[in-house]
């Protein structure tokens, strides 16, 4: 069974920079694009950020281009997420998600909440 | 203002049938594959149709998905209690290079 575990989020101030965590086991991790998915309180899923199996590509929502950096450690199973400059808008439950394919995400973490205020 | 355009609520007696839209444009549905996800309260997003109408292992037959043009449906049978929840339709946009979503449409069933 895939299991993806956050960790990371809390309380930042506007302008913060704070490191998302998504660690996995029950896959072959290496083989996998994994993606981060927020939710902001109340409100719809917004696809954030991408990168493929071996770290090569990388992709990113305009809304985060310049601000958020993805990266992996194949060789510990866990997705990182860089997020500097947060703004107010950036708060929200952010998820990991392993990539189907076809577009589709099939896995997901159960979350972790960040929270941009002063 | 998300990039599909799902409806904000719709409701349903136990035992009945329920569909769900989810509209967009050439660049997303028309020409990419949607997808449908069920998010129950406080849970994580939990994928059920792929690929249009595919159903992931171990969703029950009750959840159908189908596509025409630039518009996609879920169709739910034989609603239960356990049923409601928020669904998400989702695809890969070619323009937007970007994974997008509908705004969700919350099931209620009376």
């Amino acid at each position: 069974e895939v299991q993806l575990l956050e960790s990371g989020g809390g309380l930042v101030l506007p302008g913060g920079s704070l490191r998302l965590s998504c660690a996995a086991s029950g896959l072959a991790f290496p083989t996998f694009g994994l993606h981060w998915v927020r939710q902001a309180p109340g409100k719809g899923l917004e696809w954030v950020s991408g990168i493929s199996g071996s770290g090569s590509s990388t992709y990113y929502a305009d809304s985060v281009k310049g601000r958020f950096t993805i990266s992996r450690d194949n060789s510990r199973y866990t997705l990182y997420l860089q997020m500097n400059s947060l703004r107010a808008e950036d708060t929200a439950v952010y998820y990991c998600a392993t990539y189907y394919g076809s577009g589709s995400f099939n896995s997901w973490g159960q979350g972790s909440l960040v929270t941009v205020s002063s | 203002q998300s990039v599909l355009t799902q409806p904000p609520s719709v409701s349903a007696a136990p035992g009945q049938k329920v569909t769900f839209s989810c509209s967009g444009s050439s660049s997303n549905i028309g020409n990419n594959y949607v997808a449908w996800y069920q998010q129950l309260p406080g849970t994580a997003p939990k994928l059920l149709i792929y690929e249009n109408n595919k159903r992931l292992s171990g969703i029950p037959d009750r959840f159908s998905g189908s596509k025409s043009g630039t518009s996609a449906t879920l169709g739910i049978t034989g609603l239960q209690t356990g049923d409601e929840a928020d669904y998400y339709c989702g695809a890969w946009d070619s323009s937007l290079s970007a994974w997008v979503f509908g705004g969700g449409t919350k099931l209620t069933v009376l």
